[in-house]
């Protein structure tokens, strides 16, 4: 089974300065989706960014980009330019791209941001 | 465009009671989900639907829990009895299919946080 690791509980970052969240996973398959999820106090799970397994080049979005490390099993979200609307919990998952659409979460990370 | 409709937004009930809740997806979605999410974890999957049918139930408890949705747009999920350590939040998902290799988003409600005393 795919096991998705975030290990860092909570993280804090200044405003207009950058952090990056960890997420590690676990999987024999070659072809997968990576994603990182927003939740804020509202509790709606919002998509920030998508990796599909097979492209090389990392996704970016905005003030939001990955650290797709295929081999490692290491799939990194850098935030830029901090908002203190970027506060929330930020999930990672990880979806099979033939034998299951469900995604499998991590635990979360808690972004605090610093005025 | 409406999103994920979720309701009630808040539950508190005792133990023993039943409890519902609803969900109403995004137009023309034919796949809905309801998720589990305990207090510091990720979402886990509760029941899958693709239209009518319940396609991937092995992760609920059929012993309190159940789902339906009949029409295949709104869905009830429902325990009978509650316990103790249901209290957690429900979200309920949709995206246009959930099956055949495609990607499809999948868009969250903002979920009925359960409370049981």
């Amino acid at each position: 089974a795919q096991t998705v690791t975030q290990s860092q509980p909570e993280m804090s970052v200044q405003e207009a300065e950058t952090v990056t969240l960890s997420c590690t996973y676990d999987t024999s398959e070659s072809d997968y989706y990576l994603f990182w999820y927003k939740q804020p106090p509202s509790r709606q799970m919002i998509l920030v960014i998508r990796q599909e397994a097979y492209k090389q080049q990392n996704a970016t979005e905005n003030r939001f980009s990955v650290n797709f490390q295929k081999a490692a099993k290491s799939f990194s979200l850098k935030i830029s330019d901090s908002q203190l609307g970027d506060a929330a919990m930020y999930f990672c998952a990880y979806r099979s791209d033939w034998r299951s659409y469900i995604p499998t979460f991590g635990r979360g990370t808690s972004l605090i941001v610093h005025p | 465009e409406a999103g994920v409709v979720q309701s009630p937004r808040y539950k508190i009930i005792e133990k023993k009671q039943p409890v519902a809740f609803w969900c109403n997806p995004i137009s023309g979605h034919n796949t809905l989900y309801w998720y589990l999410q305990n207090l510091g974890q990720g979402p886990e999957l509760l029941i899958r639907y693709e239209n009518e049918e319940a396609v991937d139930d092995s992760q609920l408890p059929k012993d309190r829990f159940s789902a339906e949705r009949l029409k295949g747009v709104d869905s009830t999920l429902k325990i009978q009895p509650a316990e103790l350590g249901d209290s957690a939040v429900y979200l309920c998902a949709s995206s246009l299919s959930g099956s055949g290799g495609h990607y499809n988003e999948q868009f969250f409600g903002p979920g009925t946080r359960l409370t049981v005393l």
